[in-house]
């Protein structure tokens, strides 16, 4: 049973960085079907896709967000990813979630998103 | 990007009546292995979401047969055929055929 477990602070200060991690239990981080991603909620913006990462030969990153402000990082000694976000702003207020996305070996076909952490929730102010 | 738009907003329900959500994306999520990458996910008060349906219509590991997902292109229904009291939440259709995934605003199914 897959399992994805977040942790991070709830509070950021304003311009400094969000990081969020998320420790994965029953796959692997660098499985070659699975990819990593990152998605935001907030009352204003709902459900946001904020970028992803996975292994495929080599690691690859797409991300939603200006690069300059956003990082994944993944650890393979920990079987984690981590979300970085700098330069955050109240905006960037949200319940941050990691979830697992599903593909064949070839990378097409799509299973779906079908684990998500619990959540953390992130308030930045000061 | 590709832009979900969901309707309604706002779907009140009886138990054991069905229920319909309409998803409609701004280009055809159509692959060229002839999927539709189109998700639906719901969220139940409180949790994260959770999968529902994938590639259009394919019911996710656990998903009671009572959600069905069906169309193509660009308009797209997920379909509850008997209401259940557990099905509150917000469903959620998202796009799976590019980065960025992009997501419809949610529907909110309440009793």
């Amino acid at each position: 049973q897959v399992q994805l477990e977040q942790s991070g602070p709830a509070l950021v200060n304003p311009s400094q960085t969000l990081s969020v991690t998320c420790a994965i239990s029953g796959d692997s981080v660098s499985s070659l079907t699975s990819g990593w991603n990152w998605i935001r909620q907030s009352p204003s913006r709902g459900l946001e896709w904020l970028g992803r990462t996975y292994y495929r030969s080599k690691w690859n990153n797409d991300f939603a967000l200006s690069k300059s402000r956003m990082s994944i990082n993944s650890d393979t000694s920990k079987n984690q990813v981590s979300l970085h976000l700098t330069s955050v702003t109240p905006e960037d207020t949200a319940v941050y979630y990691c979830a697992r996305g599903v593909t064949a070996p070839s990378g097409t076909y799509w299973y779906g998103m079908d684990v998500w952490g619990q959540g953390t929730t992130v308030t930045v102010s000061s | 990007d590709i832009v979900m738009s969901q309707s309604p907003l706002s779907l009140p329900v009886t138990p054991g009546e069905p229920a319909s959500i309409s998803c409609k994306s701004s280009q055809s999520l159509r692959h060229r292995d002839a999927y539709n990458y189109l998700d639906w996910y719901v969220q139940k008060p409180g949790k994260s979401p959770q999968l529902l349906i994938y590639l259009g219509s394919t019911r996710a590991s656990g998903v009671p047969d009572r959600f069905s997902g069906s169309g193509s292109g660009t308009d797209f229904t997920l379909k509850i055929s008997r209401v259940e009291a557990e099905d509150v939440g917000i469903y959620f259709c998202m796009q799976a055929l590019q980065t960025p995934r992009t997501f419809g605003q949610g529907t909110k199914v309440e009793i």
